[in-house]
């Protein structure tokens, strides 16, 4: 067990509404990730976290803004949602001497109608 | 060419068989990689990481050839709880850039 919750688990929600999903740890990491997983191709990386209020993009960062305020919370924000952004997201920490290896949190399904 | 490729797949296998999955990578300047291997709606889980001497844990055994870069997976004696996705990864920049990918899965049938 990694420490890492993801919420909501579920979410279903409409078009050009705003939706925040929250990774929390408990084991004080620096890195955290944000992916989206979708059929045909596999994981890609949203956004990453290298410490408090430092976040850069990943290969497909465009619709989406991150803030990380404290060390265990990561939060994925997609300011208007749009059905491409159907995905199962999964939040990681980075671990081991050079933060190398990743563990995954539980991810998110999140529809958008 | 896509940064990092894996069998298609399936691959669907009698208990006790010995299987083996490869993986491919553009990117020379990659400095680490992974086997991971994740269930049917669930979250990717570390299976390995593998070293350039070759590593072995249990049934499984890893192998990465830098020169041809190329990743390999080898299971023995195959199991029902093997039936799984494998998904290589690809590390390019410490604590950034983790490539993953398609994933490959496997069937482990009775």
């Amino acid at each position: 067990d990694a420490g890492i919750t993801q919420s909501p688990r579920h979410k279903v929600t409409e078009t050009g509404t705003p939706v925040t999903l929250r990774c929390h740890q408990t084991e004080n990491h620096r890195y955290m990730y944000w992916y989206r997983q979708d059929p045909g191709h596999g994981l890609r990386l949203i956004h990453y976290s290298y410490g408090v209020k430092d976040t850069d993009k990943g290969e497909v960062s465009d619709g989406y803004s991150v803030s990380r305020s404290k060390t265990e919370d990561f939060l994925l924000t997609l300011e208007s949602a749009t059905s491409s952004q159907t995905s199962v997201y999964f939040c990681a920490i980075g671990r081991g001497l050079e933060t190398d290896t990743q563990y995954f949190g539980p991810g998110t399904r999140l529809t958008v109608l | 060419r896509k940064e990092v490729e894996q069998d298609p797949g399936p691959f669907n296998v009698p208990e006790g068989a010995t299987v083996a999955f490869n993986c491919t990578y553009s990117n020379s300047a990659s400095q680490s990689f992974f086997w991971y291997r994740q269930d049917c709606r669930k979250e990717p889980k570390l299976l390995m990481s593998v070293y350039s001497s070759g590593n072995e844990d249990g049934r499984f055994t890893a192998q990465l050839n830098r020169a041809s870069q190329y990743i390999s997976l080898l299971i023995r004696d195959s199991k029902l709880s093997d039936s799984a996705t494998y998904l290589c990864v690809v590390n390019i920049r410490r604590g950034q850039n983790f490539v993953f990918g398609p994933g490959t899965r496997l069937s482990v049938l009775p």
